[in-house]
């Protein structure tokens, strides 16, 4: 089984500041890792993923994120916050040993980031 | 391309009434799914498609239909509505196979059951 861990459910920081958004995973293969925003009333979107390579991905608006699989972590990263970073951020795995088929994707329950000006 | 759209924004349905939420995708993606999303619950998997003719039940199907009868549409149906589907619902597609899995969402529909 695969899941996935968000230990806060908000975390805030000051604009300018650098900001973390902490994730853990657990997966029986090795896996595909991903970071979508969500903006009030608005659907998800795909921010970045890590699949294999290089354990820091960058993606959309200056995310960044740090795969580290000894910890089995997967943090989101931005070296400098903008208010209009503030939005819910989800978490989401999806085991590698699934290729095909259906790709199951499991999401965390979402931290909404909060940037004060 | 709209990539996902979804309708409608919103409805509110009395208990016992049913409806179809609509789904579409121009993306060609063979993959769709429904999810439903609950404050502090995260995103629920409702029901999958891996293509025309192909569905199957992801977490929480109870209360819920699908079809899947072109590669663009996957319509969801609620029969019998209760306000236990009171939720924002989200559509969702993804390119198949070798493609990593991330996913393009709607805008989604939010539903009141009273």
């Amino acid at each position: 089984a695969q899941s996935v861990a968000q230990p806060e459910d908000q975390v805030n920081v000051a604009e300018g500041n650098p900001l973390t958004v902490k994730c853990t995973y657990s997966v029986s293969g090795n896996p595909y890792l991903f970071w979508y925003v969500q903006y009030p009333n608005r659907g998800l979107q795909f921010l970045l993923k890590y699949i294999t390579g290089d354990n820091l991905v960058k993606g959309s608006y200056g995310f960044e994120a740090e795969f580290n699989k000894s910890q089995t972590s997967f943090h989101l990263k931005k070296p400098s916050a903008l208010v209009s970073d503030s939005a819910l951020y989800f978490c989401a795995v999806r085991d590698m040993e699934n290729s095909g088929g259906y790709q199951k994707v499991t999401f965390g329950i979402g931290t909404k980031l909060q940037v004060i000006p | 391309n709209a990539g996902v759209t979804q309708t409608p924004k919103f409805r509110i349905l009395k208990i016992g009434q049913s409806m179809t939420l609509q789904c579409t995708q121009d993306m060609n993606h063979n993959y769709m799914y429904w999810y439903r999303q609950d404050p502090g619950m995260g995103l629920k998997l409702i029901y999958y498609s891996v293509g025309a003719g192909i569905t199957d039940k992801g977490e929480v199907p109870n209360g819920y239909n699908v079809s899947r009868s072109t590669t663009e549409d996957f319509p969801l149906r609620l029969e019998l509505a209760a306000p236990s589907q009171t939720s924002v619902y989200f559509c969702a597609s993804s390119r198949p196979g070798t493609g990593t899995g991330e996913q393009y969402f709607g805008p989604g529909t939010r539903l009141t059951v009273t």
